[in-house]
């Protein structure tokens, strides 16, 4: 069945260090993607998308390209900041259907 | 502008109580969305509304579950009897019109529901 999965945290890494969180997906069809961010005691924000194979989705420093060929769409950044500190989740959206499937979430902790 | 709300942001009840969830999405979003998020489950979507088209309730986790979408707006979500396996964060979402599954969902900050 549809799935998404993403790599398990927590991620502990200081400041100025790189991030990849690594997602691939199960879905039939061409879906759009996403990475969805979930700041300490705030709601999901949309961080960045990519709605068909070899676009890059970027935002705030962070960039995922869709890969059709592999099912992924890993997020990464060259340099985080304390602000970083989040939970990640990646998620897709089927062209046919309204709902969005997400992975499990990955929490990062950035440290200065 | 102003963004998808909800009330309450904290809901206590006791087990078997009913409780009920607001949701108002961004104004002008046609599609309305509710999802849970819970330490178990992860992200799980519930429902969601279009238009006047009749809800996809594919969701729901059992009959105790209901929404309804007034004037295709302010949505509500009521839970029968709650257990304690309900406990979780509701999230609402609204999108402006699912084109093609490239639509974005924008989310709530949520109501956090605790079933003692």
């Amino acid at each position: 069945g549809d799935s998404v999965t993403q790599m398990e945290g927590p991620v502990t890494l200081s400041e100025e260090a790189c991030l990849t969180i690594n997602c691939t997906y199960t879905a039939t069809g061409y879906p759009s993607l996403f990475w969805y961010v979930q700041y300490p005691g705030e709601g999901l924000q949309l961080l960045l998308k990519a709605t068909k194979a070899d676009d890059k989705g970027s935002n705030k420093g962070f960039e995922a390209t869709y890969r059709k060929e592999t099912t992924s769409f890993h997020l990464e950044k060259g340099s985080v900041q304390v602000s970083d500190s989040a939970v990640y989740f990646c998620a897709f959206l089927k062209a046919a259907g309204n709902k969005l499937t997400f992975g499990g979430g990955t929490r990062v902790l950035v440290k200065p | 502008g102003a963004g998808v709300s909800q009330s309450p942001s904290n809901k206590v009840t006791e087990k078997g109580k009913d409780v009920e969830l607001r949701c108002d999405p961004i104004s002008g979003h046609t599609a309305l969305y509710w999802y849970r998020q819970s330490l178990g489950q992860g992200l799980e979507f519930l429902i969601y509304f279009q238009g006047n088209s009749a809800p996809d309730k594919s969701g729901l986790p059992s009959d105790r579950f209901s929404a309804e979408r007034t004037g295709g707006s302010v949505s509500t979500l009521t839970i029968q009897r709650t257990q304690q396996e309900d406990s979780a964060v509701y999230l609402c979402a609204s999108s402006l019109a699912p084109t093609g599954g490239t639509d974005t969902q924008y989310f709530g900050p949520g109501t956090r529901l605790t079933v003692l």
